[in-house]
């Protein structure tokens, strides 16, 4: 069964704190990516990857950068956590090519006091 | 740009009634159209997915989706709703003219309340 996996269901954080997100998948795809997800504003793309070491900035970049040094890992990093980045993370993979559905991890829910 | 229009936030039928859940969409070249749905406090689940071929595409648990292309919308739909259908539904789409690589984009969701 195909699958990914982040690292935390819930975690609590302070302000300031340095927060690391993983996010592991199995599939051996090409592409990973980091969405944020808050009520009324759906899903939002944080960063992607299409390649080990390769990453491209999304719609919301801002507060945040990633880190792929393996096919397999794609870690989500908060520099310095606020209180407006309490949401829920999601992490995917997909294939290249672009046909192929992304597959998503089960979320972790950040919350940052 | 790409985007992804759910109209209706939220979406209240009653069981064993028809259930429609509207998306429509704005893509500069070809789109491919995915349907995700999320249960509480979990990831999207993949439903079905348009590429190519017939217009009518067939998916998880039920459901389908039209592809219209004059109306640029990408509506979900099932016969006979159950309860246990009720969930939060997204339309996401990626425009592949440019980069098979290019990332979902998806709208803001809908939620579903199907009523016993």
């Amino acid at each position: 069964d195909v699958k990914v996996t982040q690292s935390s269901r819930y975690l609590v954080k302070r302000t300031g704190e340095k927060v690391f997100l993983e996010c592991v998948q199995d599939m051996d795809h090409e592409n990973m990516f980091w969405y944020r997800q808050d009520p009324g504003l759906g899903l939002r793309l944080i960063y992607f990857s299409y390649d080990v070491k390769m990453k491209e900035k999304g719609d919301i970049p801002e507060g945040y950068s990633v880190s792929r040094e393996k096919k397999e890992r794609f870690s989500l990093i908060l520099e310095s956590a606020s209180t407006n980045q309490t949401s829920m993370y999601l992490c995917a993979s997909s294939l290249t090519g672009g046909f192929g559905e992304a597959f998503f991890g089960q979320g972790t829910r950040l919350t940052v006091v | 740009a790409q985007s992804v229009a759910q109209p209706e936030d939220q979406v209240n039928v009653a069981e064993g009634n028809p259930l429609t859940v509207k998306c429509t969409y704005s893509v500069s070249g070809n789109p491919y159209l995915f349907w995700y749905v999320q249960y509480p406090n979990r990831g999207l689940q993949f439903l079905l997915k348009y590429i190519t071929g017939d217009n009518l595409v067939k998916g998880s648990y039920g459901f389908e989706a039209e592809f219209n292309k004059s109306q640029t919308s990408f509506h979900l739909k099932k016969p006979s709703a159950l309860v246990s259908d009720s969930a939060l539904y997204f339309c996401a789409v990626r425009d592949i003219t440019f980069s098979g690589n290019t990332p979902l984009v998806f709208g803001k969701g809908t939620r579903l309340s199907v009523i016993a």
